[in-house]
């Protein structure tokens, strides 16, 4: 169990850039999550699979942003056009899928827009 | 709409004290509760989860309580030590529904 790793840790880009982040989550793990976490603030959720498959999302995720799962692996979340309130932490998690059990985060992919 | 609020927004206590972090929802119908550990810059620490259908859970120096009927948690540290200070976090995973819900934190330092 390695637990739950993002890449990149860091990101800086220019407004109107296209950023994708990635996220692998712990194995066996089932579902996986994505949050946006800015200063001062607690993390927000954005989406979760259930495998491959995306079963909710959040209203904070506009259509600018698409997150994937194929094969119900890693995850990706891409975000484009981005613009400068976009800057923030964005957090992956993984459960073993059960819905009530623990959530595992990763160390987080801090996005700068400039 | 789920609320969750932690009080105080930030505590500074000298080493050995004893301290409780609080956390208040506004909607009961949750799975359960999970405090985590945040340090600067990084991801989240699961520190405890607490099923809707328990009371309490301990780790080591941290107990966590759950009243679901009042919406109310508290985060007990016994012995706090400079290692401890980080922002904790109270999320409820709202019923119905998948995601995490959390509050804005409690910033704690620990002084030696």
């Amino acid at each position: 169990d390695t637990g739950v790793s993002q890449d990149p840790r860091h990101k800086i880009t220019k407004r109107g850039q296209n950023v994708t982040f990635r996220c692998d989550p712990i194995s066996e793990h089932n579902r996986l999550y994505w949050y946006r976490q800015t200063l001062g603030q607690g993390p927000e959720f954005l989406t979760y699979f259930q495998n491959e498959a995306q079963l909710e999302k959040s209203r904070l995720l506009s259509d600018r942003f698409s997150a994937e799962r194929p094969k119900g692996s890693f995850s990706t979340l891409e975000i484009q056009r981005t613009e400068q309130g976009d800057s923030a932490m964005y957090l992956c998690a993984s459960s073993l899928g059960t819905g009530t059990d623990t959530q595992y985060f990763g160390p987080g992919t801090r996005l700068t827009v400039l | 709409k789920q609320e969750v609020t932690q009080i105080p927004a930030a505590l500074s206590v000298p080493e050995g004290e004893n301290l409780v972090l609080n956390c208040s929802f506004t909607d009961s119908a949750i799975y359960n509760l999970q405090w985590f550990r945040q340090d600067p810059g990084k991801g989240l620490t699961s520190l405890l989860l607490i099923q809707s259908s328990q009371r309490e859970q301990t780790s080591g120096r941290l107990n966590a309580s759950l009243d679901k009927s009042s919406g109310r948690s508290t985060l007990y540290i016994a012995a706090s030590q400079p290692g401890d200070s980080a922002t904790y976090l109270c999320a409820v995973l709202q019923g119905g529904s998948e995601k995490l819900v959390f509050g804005k934190g409690t910033k704690l330092t620990v002084n030696p």
